[in-house]
């Protein structure tokens, strides 16, 4: 079965700082991965999602992920973090076989000024 | 365009009462999964649904049931419920392939006491 692993269960970090959340899936066999946010007290929305080509994808406010199927990774990273970007990320994969779309427990960013 | 719609928003419920919380989506999505959400745990599966007139079991199935009697309707029922069961479910639809993003409800937070 498939199983995701968020590294980090709270990553804090200050304005304008770098910021890399990590995710690793345990199957490399043709899945499709995702990053999901969630804001306080509210469902989850999408973020970006790698579903084949490029292994670099983008979000629309300055995240992206990489796909290594050799490192089985799709870590979230952000070269400059604002404080509307404290929310808790998700990491979540579906395929290898698999209709479950399955989710890593998380991993709670906090932006401080 | 409602999207994916959770009701209710909220209950309390005594121990041993029985439930059912109604999820309707409408964008026509054949795949439509329940998740309960606890700190530290991520979103676990409970159950899921691959068209109308299937589901299958997640990862904590127990202590609930589904039904998917409607497509654009998936219905997760508890008959006794536990104070384990206190969580915030979510419910979430997606379109025919593994390869796209699911959509989200808002959420139900339920208490058992």
């Amino acid at each position: 079965a498939q199983s995701v692993t968020q590294l980090d269960s709270q990553v804090p970090v200050f304005e304008e700082a770098p910021v890399e959340l990590r995710c690793n899936y345990s199957s490399s066999v043709s899945v499709y991965l995702f990053w999901y946010v969630q804001y306080p007290n509210q469902g989850l929305q999408l973020l970006l999602k790698y579903l084949s080509g490029s292994t670099l994808v983008e979000s629309i406010n300055g995240f992206e992920a990489e796909f290594n199927k050799s490192q089985t990774s799709f870590h979230l990273r952000k070269p400059s973090v604002h404080i509307s970007d404290t929310a808790e990320y998700f990491c979540a994969v579906i395929g290898g076989g698999s209709e479950k779309l399955v989710f890593g427990k998380g991993t709670k960013l906090t932006v401080n000024p | 365009n409602a999207g994916v719609t959770q009701t209710p928003k909220f209950r309390v419920l005594k121990t041993g009462q029985s439930m059912t919380l109604l999820c309707a989506q409408d964008m026509n999505h054949e795949y439509m999964y329940w998740y309960r959400q606890d700190p530290g745990m991520g979103l676990r599966l409970i159950h899921y649904s691959v068209g109308e007139g299937t589901t299958a079991k997640g990862e904590v199935p127990d202590g609930y049931n589904v039904s998917r009697l409607k497509k654009q309707n998936f219905l997760l029922g508890l008959e006794s419920a536990a104070p384990s069961q206190t969580s915030v479910y979510f419910c979430a639809s997606s379109y025919l392939t593994s390869g796209t993003e699911a959509f989200f409800g808002q959420g139900t937070r339920l208490t058992v006491v």
